[in-house]
Parts: structure tokens; sequence; C-alpha cells
């Protein structure tokens, strides 16, 4: 059964450096999406992503984030100046066209110190 | 507001019990409702779905019933087993790209 897969599993960064966590979404889903969830809180929605551009983004997604979809198979998010807060674990999902489920993957847990 | 906290309600049934878990949501405008389950250091993983023209909607033992007028969504898994153990998450999607989810329920399965 496909899946979303996500690397890496763990990152651990210093304050202030970048990162960027990578996913590969399910092959014929055109919709994809980053979510974080802090240690303890429930799943927040940061993106979604359609036809190469962002279509809907929450108020946590600030100009520190970016995300791409480089090549075919990847979609990546990026934090271009990492804070202590943003230590999580960051979700990717994607799902088809046509449906509406969305499916997720393993997550990478970021932490910042 | 959403509310969050460090503290997830939990649910602890026996094993072969059913189980019955609730949750309240916000938007009524929100016209797709989804279950996730997610074991520890995992991601959610999708368990059922319903749209809000339907109010009751059956799965492989698992049930998930939608009441609209007060805005409640209920998940019941029949014959609990230890692998069912998890936190579930209800989410909502209301037309537009994102879900919005629930805080959780821990189901804690004894033996």
């Amino acid at each position: 059964e496909p899946e979303v897969t996500q690397t890496p599993s763990h990152q651990v960064t210093q304050m202030g450096q970048e990162v960027i966590l990578r996913c590969v979404p399910i092959s014929n889903h055109l919709y994809f999406y980053w979510y974080r969830q802090i240690l303890g809180q429930k799943v927040e929605f940061l993106v979604s992503f359609y036809n190469n551009e962002i279509s809907e983004k929450s108020e946590i997604f600030d100009d520190q984030f970016s995300v791409e979809r480089p090549d075919g198979s990847n979609f990546t998010l990026k934090i271009r100046s990492t804070k202590l807060e943003d230590s999580a674990m960051y979700f990717c999902a994607s799902r088809t066209g046509g449906g509406e489920t969305q499916y997720f993957g393993p997550g990478t847990r970021l932490l910042v110190l | 507001g959403e509310s969050v906290g460090l503290h997830l309600p939990t649910l602890s049934v026996q094993e072969g019990d059913n189980s019955i878990i609730n949750c309240a949501y916000s938007n009524s405008a929100s016209d797709y409702f989804i279950w996730y389950k997610q074991e520890s250091g995992k991601g959610p993983q999708f368990i059922i779905d319903i749209r809000s023209n339907m109010d009751k909607r059956q799965g492989q033992r698992v049930t998930v019933l939608l009441n609209k007028t007060v805005k409640h969504l209920s998940l019941q898994i029949a014959a609990t087993q230890p692998g069912d153990s998890a936190v579930y998450f209800c989410a909502e999607n209301d037309r537009g790209n994102k879900l919005t989810f629930g805080t959780g329920t821990q189901l804690k399965v004894e033996l």
C-alpha cells in the first residue's frame, strides 16, 4: 500500500540554523500539506500546496517558512532561521485530486536547541 | 477559541468492550469529518470519514456518528483490542484545504 514518507525522522539543530524537512507524497496525489504538532498538543495546519503554489497557509507559516516541490516526487518544508518554539513533530500529508482524505507521513521530530 | 493543553482526556476500557470517543466541533460550515488514530511517535492514521449529508457510517469494527444539530461527532469501536490503544483525533474540513484537528482522546485498553 502506498504511503507518505518523510526524512529525516529526527533532526536536532541550533537556534538560528536553517532546516529542510523532506517528504515524498503518494505518487498520484496532487495536494500536499504540512502540519505540525507541538508535544502534547493537537495537530495544527501550516500550509497547503497545489499546482506548484501555496493555496492556503496559517498564521504560523510566517516568512521564516517556505515550501517547494523541487521535482516530481519531493515536497519540502524549509525553516530559514529556527527558533526554540519551532520544536515539534512536522507531518506531511497528501491527497488525490478527487478525494478529500489526507494521508499522513510518519513525521519528522525537530528539536531546536 | 481553540482549546489546547498538555493533558489529554483519557478513556480506559476493558479488552472486548465497546469504546465511544466523542468530539465537539465548532465550525457549522464543515462538511467533511475524519477520525484519525495516532500511535506514539507516529503520524495520524486514517480510520473513517463521514460527510455532512450523513449521520452514520460504518467500517470494520468502527462506526462514526454525526449530529450536526449539536455539532457532535463520535467514534465507536466494537470489541476493543489492545492494538486500539492510541490517541484518537477528530478533524473537520469546511470545503477548504486544511483540516482542523480536535484536542484528542487517549484510549487505553486494559487486559
